[in-house]
């Protein structure tokens, strides 16, 4: 089967760096992608990875291991705005995504 | 404001109703899709449109039947639902086409009900 996996929760305080880890095993696999989702709002597009490595986007960074099934999604200078769903996605063929469950992230002051 | 708008954004129906979802969206995009999302569980991709053609049902019930008279209009016809159908429903558009990534932009979404 085809599935996505990510922790359902992390915590963190104002100012610190968090890492959202996603591994992932499906039939096909052309890029990794992180959506972010506010409570009761629409998911946002954050990143996509198609090649192994790094991609930094301000505050945001992702990362892809083609070869472990892997990749994370690093926040930095986290901010309680930085408050919700993030989703790791795949895109296994066509323009189609599978998404994991989501992990919740709480930024407390 | 993402350039996709759904209607409507709440909505309470019994198993013998029949009502539909409409999504526009103001993007000139090609491809525009159906995800259900429960608790605790993935977004679940429903449907797929490119091009006005479906392209994709990932086996969904017959319960739920998708309509896309053009590219910037979709939706989802409900009847006979059942309680476990209680859900978000969003929706999403694209660039269309195979081969390249294309983001995708979703709607707020339908809260369903069903009693």
């Amino acid at each position: 089967g085809q599935s996505l996996e990510q922790p359902s929760e992390v915590t963190a305080v104002e100012g610190a760096i968090v890492q959202i880890n996603c591994t992932y095993q499906t039939s096909g696999f052309y890029g990794l992608s992180w959506y972010q989702q506010h409570d009761g709002g629409a998911p946002t597009f954050l990143s996509y990875n198609a090649l192994d490595g790094l991609e930094e986007t301000g505050r945001f960074s992702s990362f892809l291991s083609r070869s472990d099934s892997y990749g994370y999604l690093l926040l930095q200078e986290l901010q309680m705005k930085d408050s919700a769903s993030y989703f790791c996605a795949v895109r296994d063929r066509g323009t189609a995504l599978i998404f994991g469950k989501g992990t919740t992230l709480s930024v407390s002051s | 404001e993402t350039g996709v708008t759904q209607t409507p954004r709440h909505l309470v129906m019994g198993m013998t109703n029949k009502k539909s979802l409409k999504c526009e969206q103001h993007l000139g995009h090609n491809a525009m899709y159906w995800y259900k999302q429960s608790a605790k569980k993935p977004l679940e991709l429903m449907f797929v449109y490119n091009f006005k053609e479906q392209t994709e049902n990932n086996s969904v019930p017959s319960r739920f039947s998708p309509e896309c008279p053009n590219s910037s209009h979709l939706f989802l016809h409900l009847h006979t639902l059942q309680p476990e159908d209680s859900a978000l429903y969003l929706c999403a558009s694209s660039q269309g086409g195979a081969g390249e990534f294309y983001e995708q932009y979703f709607g707020p979404g339908t809260r369903l009900t069903v009693t």
